[in-house]
């Protein structure tokens, strides 16, 4: 099986910008999860979907915004960029929600997002 | 108390020598927890996942779980140099339903 796949893989931005983000699951998965990871705070969680549905949310602005697609492809979103959100954004798929019985995520090889 | 502390490291183990990783965590409902390995500039990888308590063993990986005293830890035989990683731990909070990560344990296996 292909693995999660993720649009584009680098990329630069300057301050005030948008920028969206793209995500592709492994078949048959229905759940994609965002993170934002840096050095300074790890992996922090920003929001899953499943069934084109946010099902959970993590503590970021609202500038921070997903969805997903019928095929279970998704996309997120962010507004007027700051310096502050410079980061590798990971994509991870799953074939179930995380309220249902077990859970194993499956990381995309993530998009580099410098902000200048 | 942050939800999920690893010791960020580096652990330093000379090949051959089995490499011990912990991980406590705050909730005690968590069911489902997991560890990931991830390569410097590279995304995780999902090594190890254990649902009960007890050891689970993957080839050279062996996860372990003890619920009452809420830590999981991995062990790793046979260090090899290519081991040389940060491994996150990954815990599903029963109250939130989001995987809590850990800020990570990096480990150093010396030739």
């Amino acid at each position: 099986k292909a693995g999660v796949t993720q649009t584009p893989r680098y990329l630069i931005k300057t301050r005030g910008q948008q920028v969206t983000l793209s995500c592709s699951p492994i078949s048959g998965h229905r759940s994609v999860s965002w993170y934002q990871q840096t050095p300074g705070q790890g992996l922090q969680f920003l929001f899953e979907y499943f069934s084109e549905t946010q099902r959970n949310k993590g503590n970021f602005p609202g500038r921070f915004s997903g969805r997903q697609f019928s095929n279970s492809r998704s996309e997120m979103n962010v507004s007027t960029l700051e310096l502050g959100d410079s980061a590798l954004y990971l994509c991870a798929s799953s074939p179930r929600w995380t309220q249902v019985g077990s859970y194993e995520q499956y990381f995309g090889p993530g998009t580099r997002l410098t902000v200048t | 108390q942050k939800e999920v502390e690893q010791n960020s490291g580096p652990l330093s183990v000379p090949e051959g020598a089995i490499a011990s990783l912990n991980c406590t965590y705050s909730d005690r409902g968590s069911q489902s927890f997991f560890w990931y390995r991830q390569y410097s500039g590279k995304s995780p990888e999902l090594i190890m996942f254990i649902y009960s308590n007890g050891d689970k063993e993957d080839g050279r990986f062996t996860a372990q779980l003890n619920k009452a005293s809420q830590y999981v830890s991995l062990l790793i035989r046979d260090s090899q140099p290519s081991d040389s990683a940060t491994y996150l731990c990954a815990v599903l909070s029963s109250n939130t339903g989001k995987l809590i990560f850990g800020q990570g344990t990096t480990l150093q296996v010396k030739p």
